[in-house]
C-alpha cells in the first residue's frame, strides 16, 4: 500500500492556462474522488468516480473543469482557462466499494494562478 | 442532506491539558462519522471513524470520540495534548443508507498547542 499519490504537489500557473493534475489511486480501491480545498475552510467535493464512470459531479466543477478516470485507475483532473479563484490545493482521495469504509487522501496538489 | 458543524475555528490548550473539539453533524439518514487531521501543506489523515458500532470510538495518537445521537455531536477529545497535536481537523459525515454517499467535511479546527 503505497498511499494516494498526487503530481504535481505544486503549480503556479498564468492567468488563462490550461493545468492537468494527475492522481493515483490506492491500487485496489475502486472509488475516487477529488475535492477542493480553499484557505480556511474544509474541502469541497468536485466529483466521484466508480471505477471509470464519473457518477457525480458538484456544481462547484464548472465547464472549464474536466475530470477523466480512463481505465479505472489513475484519474486526471484539467481545468481550462485557469481564473485566480481556482488558486486552491486540489485533494484527490480513494476507497474500497465497501459502505462503512473511509477515504484515503493524498498530499494534495496546490494551484497558484498568477 | 447532511452537514457538520464544528464549533470554534481555533482552540488553544496547554501542553497536557485535555483537547475538546466539537462537531454536530446533521443527516437525513443515520450517519457515518469521521474526524481527519491535516498537517500544513499536507493531505487528510484519518483519525477516527464512527460505523455504528460502539458509540465510543478510539483513534490514533490517543484520540476518541462518542456518537451522542440525542444531542447529534461527535466531539474529539484527547486527554493530555501534545506539541505534535497541533494541526488543523476536519469532522466529516457521510450517509449510511446503502450505496454511494459522498463525504461533506466541517471548516476544520486550528489546534493550537502552548508549552
Amino acid at each position: 500500500d503505497t498511499g494516494v499519490s498526487q503530481n504535481p504537489r505544486h503549480k503556479i500557473t498564468k492567468r488563462g492556462q490550461n493545468v492537468t493534475f494527475r492522481c493515483d489511486p490506492i491500487s485496489e480501491h475502486n472509488r475516487l474522488y477529488w475535492y477542493r480545498q480553499t484557505l480556511g475552510q474544509g474541502p469541497e467535493f468536485l466529483t466521484y468516480f466508480q471505477n471509470e464512470a464519473q457518477l457525480e459531479k458538484s456544481r462547484l466543477l464548472s465547464d472549464r473543469f474536466s475530470a477523466e478516470r480512463p481505465k479505472g485507475s489513475f484519474s486526471t483532473l484539467e481545468i481550462q482557462r485557469t481564473e485566480q479563484g481556482d488558486s486552491a490545493m486540489y485533494l484527490c482521495a480513494s476507497s474500497r466499494d465497501q459502505e462503512n469504509t473511509e477515504a484515503f487522501f493524498g498530499q494534495g496538489t496546490r494551484l497558484t494562478v498568477v | 442532506a447532511q452537514s457538520v458543524t464544528q464549533l470554534g475555528s481555533h482552540v488553544s490548550v496547554s501542553e497536557g491539558a485535555l483537547v475538546l473539539l466539537r462537531c454536530n453533524y446533521s443527516s437525513s439518514v443515520p450517519p457515518y462519522l469521521f474526524w481527519y487531521v491535516q498537517y500544513p501543506n499536507q493531505g487528510l489523515q484519518l483519525l477516527l471513524k464512527y460505523t455504528s458500532a460502539a458509540t465510543l470510538v478510539k483513534g490514533i495518537n490517543g484520540f476518541e470520540a462518542e456518537f451522542k445521537k440525542s444531542e447529534t455531536s461527535f466531539h474529539l477529545t484527547k486527554p493530555s495534548a501534545h506539541m505534535s497535536d497541533a494541526a488543523e481537523y476536519f469532522c466529516a459525515v457521510r450517509g449510511n443508507s446503502g450505496g454511494y454517499q459522498k463525504v461533506t467535511f466541517g471548516t476544520g479546527t486550528k489546534l493550537q498547542v502552548i508549552p
